[in-house]
């Protein structure tokens, strides 16, 4: 069973508009979220993450809202920009574990 | 600049062949893992390793091992290659601790004909 789900295999935006991307988990031990864009042919980078005692973590263009009774978290891009057109994985971890859970991606596309 | 090298961008292999996939961090970081990615399934883990001579089956180890004989240095075995491993391969390492997160390698694209 998925414990981090990422419901929309692609999302299309528009240059300059906002892209959201979402993921939903269904482990409550989790306590810290990361997001990571890759491109392709190469590997995933960090790009920003949030712990549960925090409900947004921002930085610069991104930013990261946390639900935690929801169990819902996403990711802001504001405004897009075409070098933002990547696959976005959304990663959970528990404090005790240094293992991170997966989702299985998203692959946004920023239309010029 | 730290980083995660892992040995070949591309490679092809042959069904029933051994094919070994090195993977090397100058980060002093305890934790390495491997993982493959196919569209739709995402980051898939296959075996990690949280020290020296340590190693832990992952989600899908089937077909596959591993040997970490020194801290900076994760190697994947595919004994007998096959084409249900065709795949990206991504090597990435963490320190102990979730603040972290992992720093991943280019990855290698491996094709079994």
């Amino acid at each position: 069973d998925q414990q981090v789900k990422q419901n929309s295999p692609s999302l299309s935006v528009q240059e300059g508009r906002i892209s959201i991307l979402n993921c939903d988990y269904t482990n409550s031990m989790f306590d810290y979220f990361l997001w990571y864009k890759k491109y392709p042919a190469e590997g995933p980078t960090f790009l920003i993450s949030i712990s549960s005692i925090k409900d947004k973590n921002e930085d610069g263009r991104f930013t990261v809202f946390l639900n935690k009774s929801a169990k819902h978290l996403s990711l802001h891009i504001v405004p897009s920009q075409p070098g933002d057109s990547a696959v976005y994985f959304c990663a959970a971890s528990e404090d005790s574990n240094y293992q991170l859970i997966w989702g299985a991606g998203t692959k946004l596309i920023i239309k010029p | 600049d730290v980083k995660v090298t892992q040995s070949s961008r591309y490679l092809v292999k042959r069904t029933g062949e051994k094919v070994f996939l090195e993977c090397v961090q100058d980060m002093d970081h305890e934790n390495m893992f491997w993982y493959r990615q196919d569209p739709g399934l995402g980051l898939r883990l296959i075996y990690f390793s949280y020290d020296v001579k340590m190693k832990e089956k992952g989600d899908i180890p089937e077909g596959y091992s591993v040997s970490r004989e020194k801290k900076e240095r994760f190697s994947l075995i595919l004994e007998s290659a096959s084409t249900n491993q065709t795949s990206m391969y991504l090597c990435a390492s963490s320190l102990t601790g979730h603040l972290y997160g992992y720093t991943f390698g280019s990855g290698t694209r491996l094709t079994v004909v």
